[in-house]
Formats: C-alpha cells, structure tokens, sequence
C-alpha cells in the first residue's frame, strides 16, 4: 500500500453514461497524476496538478474528460458520455515536488468498463 | 521513434539466474529514469529510481544508466518466481513517460 486511495476500484457503466472517479494521494504530496493504461501498454499521462492548480493536460484528452482538485487534496476524474473505447484502468500517482526526482507512487486503480 | 521502448517479451529466465531487462528512450534532456514492477491487474510499484550514469544498486535488483547510449536497464539477482511481473521503465523531462513494459516470466 503506497498511501495513494482510489475510489472506485471497479466501475461497470453502459455507453453514454457519466462516471467520476476520486483519488486521495500521499498527503503531504502536492503533484497528483491521472493515467489511462489499456492492456498490454504502459500508464498514458492525462492530467496532472500541482496542488489546486492543474499545469498540463494531454491533448489526448476529449473534451469529455475533466478533472478538479478543489483543495488541492483529493481529486476527481470525470467522464462524460462514456463510450467503449474508454474501457481501461485509471490510475492516480501522486508526489512531492521537493523530492528532486519527482517520483511518483501509484494508486491501486479504477477499473472502467463500458457496455 | 517511439519515446520509450522496451521489448514485451516475454523473457523466460530460471529460477536463481540473473533477469536483465533493457529500455532505450529517444529524448537526450531526459533527467530522471524509474522501474516499476505491475503484477497483472495491478497499479505499477515502483522498485527504484536513477538519474546518473553508472550503476545504482538495492537488494536484488541493479539499475544502471548510459546517458551517452540513451540506454537504461534493470538486472534482479537470483530471481525468483515472485518476480514474474511486467517492468515498466518510465522517462522523465518535463513529464514522466513509460514504455510499454517487459513481461519477465521466471521458470521455478
């Protein structure tokens, strides 16, 4: 367990249909991550914050994917109008900008699939 | 060219051998460079990190980084069969970047 929390950790939704997942990171980590992994391939960066503040943002994102991270605490990952080509693990990271190499501990993941 | 390459494997080694897995990257301004181990249907667990030339070592497992050859990999001694995983090797500049990992089966 690296500290990281997801919620959910499944999620079974059918196409067209809204979901939002949470990630509480490490808490004394400001940067926190959002990637996308399919099967057979590794993390693809989405979003990331630097506490409320959200720096970069993958144009691989429609705009039918937003994130928050109000207090720069936890955060939320929203997906509207779901389609099937979303069917993925959602992983959360999370870590400290002051740790010089910026390494990044993983949450367990939300496991979206779309019928 | 891809950003972050690694071959998928699979790579079958025996059991107490030495398993080494290779990743080059593409980006010479890369600074900092992570292993990490996913055990399928799981999140990536990182195993160590290394962001000078030369080796770096913890337990079992080596990391060593040519910065020159774009070149970095990972040895784990006297493997054992809790080590059959994917390793992802992930890049980092301005943002972290993984390859698509190795999957690494160890034969008991």
């Amino acid at each position: 367990d690296t500290g990281v929390s997801q919620d959910p950790r499944h999620k079974i939704t059918k196409r067209g249909q809204n979901v939002t997942f949470r990630c509480d990171p490490i808490s004394e980590h400001n940067r926190l991550y959002w990637y996308r992994q399919t099967l057979g391939q590794g993390p693809e960066f989405l979003t990331y914050f630097q506490n409320e503040a959200q720096l970069e943002k993958s144009r691989l994102l429609s705009d039918r994917f937003s994130a928050e991270r109000p207090k720069g605490s936890f955060s939320t990952l929203e997906i509207q109008r779901t389609e099937q080509g979303d069917s993925a693990m959602y992983l959360c990271a999370s870590s400290s900008q002051g740790a010089g190499t910026d390494t990044q501990y993983f949450g367990p993941g939300t496991r979206l699939t779309v019928l | 060219q891809k950003e972050v390459e690694q071959n998928s494997g699979p790579l079958s080694v025996p059991e107490g051998a030495i398993a080494s897995l290779n990743c080059t990257y593409s980006d010479r301004g890369s600074q900092s460079f992570f292993w990490y181990r996913q055990y399928s249907g799981k999140s990536p667990e990182l195993i160590m990190f290394i962001y000078s030339n030369g080796d770096k070592e913890d337990g079992r497992f080596t990391a060593q980084l040519n910065k020159a050859s774009q070149y970095v990999s990972l040895l784990i001694r006297d493997s054992q069969p809790s080590d059959s995983a994917t390793y992802l090797c992930a890049v980092k500049r301005d943002k972290i970047i993984f390859g698509k990992g190795t999957r690494l089966h160890i034969l008991p």
